[in-house]
Order: C-alpha cells, then sequence, then structure tokens
C-alpha cells in the first residue's frame, strides 16, 4: 500500500537560515509527488509537484524538492527562510493512474528572530 | 479563474445534533470534488469524493454522509454528531479526469461539545 511518511513532526530554524523538510514514500512504482503548504486555519496551497523527468523541481516562493528514486524520497528545501514561511507543510503521493491522494502527517515550520 | 467556496468556516455544535457542511466551485464545470477531514496533529484523511452529480464514493465508514446535488456543490452531513467527528473539514476539487493536482478550499472549523 501507498504510504508518506514525514519523519519530523515540527522543525525550528532561524530567519535567513537553510531549510529541508524530509518526506519518504512507499509505492511500487515511480509516483506522482507533491507538497503543500497550509497556513493556521486555512486549506492547502501548492507549492509543487514532480510527475517526471528532472528529479529537482521549482516550486512558488522560492522552494525546491528533489526526488530521488533510490531513497524513496522527496525531500523539501529552501536556501533562506522567512518569517512568512511559518506553516504547516504537507507531502502527498498519488500512484499513477491511481486516484487517491495521501497525505503525510506534516510538518510543523516554526521561524525564529 | 476557479474559486472554491466553503462555509460556514467556523461552527460549534452538540453531540446529536445535525450538521451541513457546503461547498462551492466557481469557474470550472464536472470537477471532481473531496471532502477530507484534518485531526490536529494528522494530515489529512479522505472521506469522500464525486467524479459527477450524484456519484458519490466513500472512502471510510463512520457518521458522515456526502451529497451532491448540483454539478458544483458538494455537501457533507450527518444526522448525529460524535465528539470524534471535531476537526477541521477541507473541501476541494480537480480538473475533470485529472485527479492528481487538487486545489483546497478554506476549510471549516468544527468544535462537537
Amino acid at each position: 500500500a501507498q504510504s508518506v511518511t514525514q519523519p519530523d513532526i515540527h522543525i525550528t530554524v532561524s530567519e535567513g537560515a537553510s531549510l529541508e523538510l524530509r518526506c519518504n514514500y512507499s509505492y511500487g512504482a515511480t509516483p506522482y509527488l507533491f507538497w503543500y503548504v497550509q497556513s493556521p486555519g486555512q486549506g492547502l496551497q501548492l507549492l509543487l509537484k514532480y510527475f517526471s523527468g528532472d528529479t529537482l523541481v521549482q516550486g512558488i516562493k522560492g522552494f525546491e524538492a528533489e526526488f530521488k528514486r533510490s531513497q524513496s524520497s522527496f525531500n523539501l528545501r529552501k536556501p533562506s527562510v522567512h518569517w512568512s514561511d511559518a506553516a504547516e507543510y504537507f507531502c502527498a503521493v498519488v500512484g499513477t493512474g491511481g486516484f487517491k491522494t495521501i497525505f503525510g502527517a506534516g510538518t510543523r515550520l516554526f521561524v525564529k528572530a | 479563474s476557479q474559486t472554491i467556496h466553503q462555509w460556514p468556516a467556523t461552527l460549534v455544535q452538540p453531540v446529536g445534533s445535525p450538521l451541513s457542511l457546503e461547498c462551492t466551485v466557481e469557474g470550472t464545470s464536472n470537477p471532481n470534488l473531496y471532502w477530507y477531514r484534518q485531526a490536529a496533529g494528522r494530515g489529512l484523511q479522505l472521506l469522500f469524493y464525486s467524479v459527477g452529480i450524484g456519484q458519490i464514493s466513500s472512502e471510510v465508514p463512520q457518521n458522515l454522509s456526502a451529497s451532491r446535488p448540483q454539478d458544483r456543490q458538494f455537501i457533507l452531513s450527518s444526522k448525529k454528531l460524535l465528539l470524534s467527528d471535531s476537526g477541521f473539514y477541507l473541501c476541494a476539487w480537480s480538473v475533470p479526469g485529472q485527479y492528481y493536482e487538487q486545489y483546497f478550499g478554506p476549510g471549516t472549523r468544527l468544535t462537537v461539545t
């Protein structure tokens, strides 16, 4: 069965520091992979997606993610975090040809001044 | 452009009372529609999805039901709320025939007391 694991429940980084949020998935073939961001009390916004091709994908708000098949990972990165990036981040997977999106439990990002 | 609305934004209901949450999408036709529940500290759980009027698929047996009386309207209901129904309910839509990329509404915070 497909699954998504986000090992870090919460992470705190200083403003201006780099960020990496981890995501591991379980799926027999190459899935479609997504990162969403959720501000408190709001819906989810798509940050970026990977379907195929270049394994490094660029998203909105200066985020990028790298698909590593050998590690079954799709980690989210940002070189310099801004206070406005404080939110909850969800990794998600959909099997190719499938319908259901499986979400990870989320990682809450705190940004300190 | 497409927009998705949910109401109410917040709701406090006593145990045993009925529930009706509404979701509408504008600017697209025949969207796929989804209801998710997000419990505190957990990811999103898919409750129902619909690919057309009157077509509802349930993912998790529970105290809730869904209906799609019009093309762009999706309703989540319960006859008698339980404490465990508390949570953040999110509606989402995707382009017809394309399930992977979903667009989320602002959500409804339900507290059952």
